[in-house]
């Protein structure tokens, strides 16, 4: 089953340096998502892209975020300056279209550190 | 704002007995409810799910059931397993395509 992969799996930063997060969703799929989980916490909605843009974001996501789709695979969300509440472990995942009855598939997550 | 509720943390049940989990939302927009379950350090995987305009829909030892009227979905695991142990979690699509997700149940099955 084609699934969505997430590198790197795991991730360590001092606080204030800028991350990569990076994700290869489906290959036919077009909406793309970035989850976050901090520990113990429920899966909370980042941002979602579409065509090439991005369709809705959530408070979480600050000026500190982005995301791109630099090529027809990659899809990845940086984090400018980290801090230490950015500890959490993020989750890509995508949807073929955005029609009824669509499922997101998860990536198994990367999880970040930050000191 | 919490739009998506798991009011259960927990939940421990015998193995071959019936596992249900609860799930509240407030947002009558939603049009399709899901199910997913979560081994430690692995994303989140499908289990089942549910339109809007149904109220019951089974897939083998899985069933949920959506009471639109409550605002409440269930997820019925029988007979419970040993590998059923995991988090689950409900999540809930709006006509936007967004998906939000219930804080999750930690499912135990006692052999």
């Amino acid at each position: 089953e084609p699934e969505v992969t997430q590198t790197p799996s795991h991730q360590v930063t001092q606080m204030g340096q800028e991350v990569i997060l990076r994700c290869v969703p489906i290959s036919n799929h077009l909406y793309f998502y970035w989850y976050r989980q901090i520990l113990g916490q429920k899966v909370e909605f980042l941002v979602s892209f579409y065509n090439n843009e991005i369709s809705e974001k959530s408070e979480i996501f600050d000026d500190q975020f982005s995301v791109e789709r630099p090529d027809g695979s990659n899809f990845t969300l940086k984090i400018r300056s980290t801090k230490l509440e950015d500890s959490a472990m993020y989750f890509c995942a995508s949807t073929r279209t955005g029609g009824i009855n669509e499922k997101l598939f998860f990536g198994s997550g990367t999880q970040l550190s930050v000191l | 704002d919490q739009q998506v509720k798991q009011n259960s943390p927990s939940l421990s049940v015998q193995e071959g007995r019936i596992s249900i989990l609860n799930c509240d939302y407030t947002n009558s927009m939603f049009d399709y409810f899901l199910w997913y379950k979560k081994y430690p350090a692995e994303g989140p995987t499908f289990l089942i799910s549910i339109s809007s305009i149904k109220d019951k829909n089974e897939d083998g030892r899985f069933t949920v059931f959506l009471n639109k009227s409550a605002k409440h979905l269930s997820l019925h695991i029988v007979p419970s397993q040993p590998g059923d142990s995991a988090v689950y979690f409900c999540a809930a699509r709006n006509t936007g395509n967004q998906f939000y997700f219930g804080t999750g149940t930690s499912l135990t099955v006692i052999p």
